[in-house]
């Protein structure tokens, strides 16, 4: 069964400083990679996605993640945070054939402050 | 594009009353999803559906009921609400090998 390890459950980081929130994932299969954002109160919305090709893959607001199939890892990186970044951050996985079902981390609280 | 549409956005409950969360989608998706989410414990699949008539359960299903009669509406039944219930729930939707897309959830208190 596939399972997704987010090591950090906070992340603090001052505003324009650079971050990496971390994502492991097992799986014995072909995996789908995703992170998604949730804002306070609010539904997720993905920022980016790894399904085939490259695997360094871009999102919306600046995010960008490299697949990383030998260590298994899906890290999210910003080279320079704002405010308004503060938010949930999930990272997902859903094994090729499965109807898509996710499988999700627990969650890194990015806090970003001046 | 209304998207995913979940309706009631909030909802308290007594202890062994019934509701149904429901959930519209506008993007002819073919599979669907019930996800709670609790604090730092992520998301957890409560029951998804790959079609019309066609649901099966997922990581946490106790306690809850799916129907799927359209490709666009997926219902979520709790018949006798506990407090272990008490969650914030999302519907998703999407097609194979796409990211889902979720609607902005429905909060639920169960007293």
């Amino acid at each position: 069964a596939q399972s997704v390890t987010q090591l950090d459950s906070q992340v603090p980081v001052f505003e324009e400083a650079p971050v990496e929130l971390r994502c492991n994932y097992s799986s014995s299969v072909s995996v789908y990679l995703f992170w998604y954002v949730q804002y306070p109160n609010q539904g997720l919305q993905l920022l980016l996605k790894y399904l085939s090709g490259s695997t360094l893959v871009k999102g919306i607001n600046g995010f960008e993640a490299e697949f990383n199939k030998s260590q298994t890892s899906f890290h999210l990186r910003k080279p320079s945070v704002h405010i308004s970044d503060t938010a949930e951050y999930f990272c997902a996985v859903s094994e090729a054939g499965t109807a898509s079902k996710l499988t999700f981390g627990t969650g890194t609280r990015l806090q970003v402050t001046l | 594009n209304a998207g995913v549409t979940q309706t009631p956005k909030f909802r308290i409950l007594k202890i062994g009353q019934s509701m149904t969360l429901q959930c519209t989608q506008d993007m002819n998706h073919n599979y669907m999803y019930w996800y709670r989410q609790d604090p730092g414990m992520g998301l957890k699949l409560i029951y998804y559906s790959v079609g019309a008539g066609i649901t099966d359960k997922g990581e946490v299903p106790n306690g809850y009921n799916v129907s799927r009669s359209t490709t666009e509406d997926f219902p979520l039944r709790l018949e006798l609400a506990a407090p272990s219930q008490t969650s914030v729930y999302f519907c998703a939707s999407t097609r194979e090998g796409q990211p889902q897309h979720f609607g902005d959830g429905t909060r639920l208190s169960i007293l």
